[in-house]
């Protein structure tokens, strides 16, 4: 079965820079989670979008922002880097009209700031 | 402040036992709890969800267990197979008025061994 796809799966970039992570959720699938992990740390949430629109809103820096274009795909941008944005960036989907569905996590995106 | 909590980082068990992964919240709100198993390098897989309706949850050797007036819930895993060793998570949520988008909180996540 199709799973979430997430690119690049590693990056490495220094202070200051900028990076530009992709989701592309599950088929029909309609809602798309972004959620950041540090070491040793639980997944928290940072953005959420419901057909392209915003949806819910968590931990995220200002220096970031993220969109879900009209494939359903969604893109986290994320600029003026910092060595605490080192982490594990995942993106999960889920079928908005199934209740209670659960949320499928892609691999992640290891991030690495320099 | 972290709503919910699982207080063991780490569990070992034989092969062939059971394993009881254990899970702590605090928000009332919470009314969908979900376990997540994680392997080194990979993303959560969904494993067994119960709504706040049920008490109990069975999916084949995973079974979840709720206790609403605790604020508890565990995962049972019978029998457990080594190939069963990963970060177990565990994490809930609130469906909002309308049904609308609901985002999980994590806990911390336990790391279950299971000895051949």
């Amino acid at each position: 079965a199709a799973g979430v796809i997430q690119s690049p799966r590693h990056l490495i970039k220094e202070k200051r820079e900028t990076a530009t992570l992709k989701c592309y959720p599950i088929p029909r699938h309609d809602t798309v989670y972004w959620y950041q992990q540090g070491p040793g740390q639980d997944p928290q949430f940072l953005i959420s979008f419901y057909e392209k629109m915003q949806s819910d809103k968590g931990s995220i820096p200002d220096r970031f922002s993220a969109q879900q274009f009209s494939d359903y795909h969604s893109e986290l941008n994320m600029s003026s880097l910092e060595l605490g944005d080192s982490a594990l960036y995942f993106c999960a989907s889920s079928f908005r009209q199934g209740l209670r569905s659960p949320l499928h996590f892609g691999n992640g995106t290891r991030l690495t700031v320099t | 402040d972290q709503q919910v909590k699982q207080n063991s980082p780490s569990l070992s068990v034989q092969e062939g036992r059971i394993s009881i992964l254990n899970c702590d919240y605090t928000n009332s709100m919470f009314d969908y709890f979900l376990w997540y198993k994680k392997y080194p390098a990979e993303g959560p897989t969904f494993l067994i969800s119960i709504s706040s309706i049920k008490d109990k949850n069975e999916d084949g050797r995973f079974t979840v267990f709720l206790n609403k007036s605790a604020k508890h819930l565990s995962l049972h895993i019978v029998p457990s197979q080594p190939g069963d060793s990963a970060v177990y998570f565990c994490a809930a949520s609130t469906v909002r008025r309308g049904g609308s988008n609901y985002k999980l909180t994590f806990g911390k996540g336990t790391l279950l061994t299971v000895n051949p």
